[in-house]
């Protein structure tokens, strides 16, 4: 069974700031997607970036990156010119395309201080 | 579009009682989904569906039963209600390519 790991229950970053948040994940599969997406507190799942494996360039959207690391089945979400409006939970999420289901993992809340 | 819809957007049961969550989504996507989110945790798959008549159980389908009769519809079962089951449930849908899963506001449902 595939499994997603996010280490980091809470994480805090002063505006402006950047930020890493942490995601790892174990599977047997060479082809799959990567995403975070983010809860602000109205409960909204909003998709922040998404990443296929088969793709070498880390995925990246506006002050959004990703650092992939296939080998190490890592990937990380960078938040750069962190905004007030950023705070929320931001949840890691696999899919292999067998029924496009998303397996997710725990969540990191993200917190930004002003 | 109005894109994933669900209904109630809050409710309150009793031990016992049954319910169904309402879901409907006007993109025309094959698969769609029902998730329950507990307090401070991630999302866990209940039961999924690939097209209308065909539907499969999740990590946690316990409790809870689903119906696909039309591609638009995927109502959510719960028969008994227990207060294992009170959880904010969402139910999501996505084209075959998978691109992009696109959630409902997801329902609160406390069972007392």
């Amino acid at each position: 069974a595939q499994t997603v790991t996010q280490s980091q229950p809470e994480m805090s970053v002063q505006e402006a700031e950047t930020v890493t948040l942490s995601c790892t994940y174990d599977t047997s599969e060479s082809d799959y997607y990567l995403f975070w997406y983010k809860q602000p507190p109205s409960r909204q799942m909003i998709l922040v970036i998404r990443q296929e494996a088969y793709k070498q360039q880390n995925a990246t959207e506006n002050r959004f990156s990703v650092n992939f690391q296939k080998a190490a089945k890592s990937f990380s979400l960078k938040i750069s010119d962190s905004q007030l409006g950023d705070a929320a939970m931001y949840f890691c999420a696999y899919n292999v395309n067998a029924g496009n289901m998303l397996t997710f993992g725990g969540g990191t809340r993200l917190m930004v201080k002003p | 579009n109005a894109g994933v819809t669900q209904t109630p957007k809050f409710r309150i049961l009793k031990i016992g009682q049954s319910m169904t969550l309402q879901c409907t989504q006007d993109m025309n996507h094959n698969y769609m989904y029902w998730y329950r989110q507990d307090p401070g945790m991630g999302l866990k798959l209940i039961y999924y569906s690939v097209g209308a008549g065909i539907t499969d159980k999740g990590e946690v389908p316990n409790g809870y039963n689903v119906s696909r009769s039309t591609t638009e519809d995927f109502p959510l079962r719960l028969e008994l209600a227990a207060p294992s089951q009170t959880s904010v449930y969402f139910c999501a849908s996505t084209t075959i390519l998978g691109e992009k899963l696109f959630f409902g506001s997801g329902t609160q449902l406390s069972v007392l």
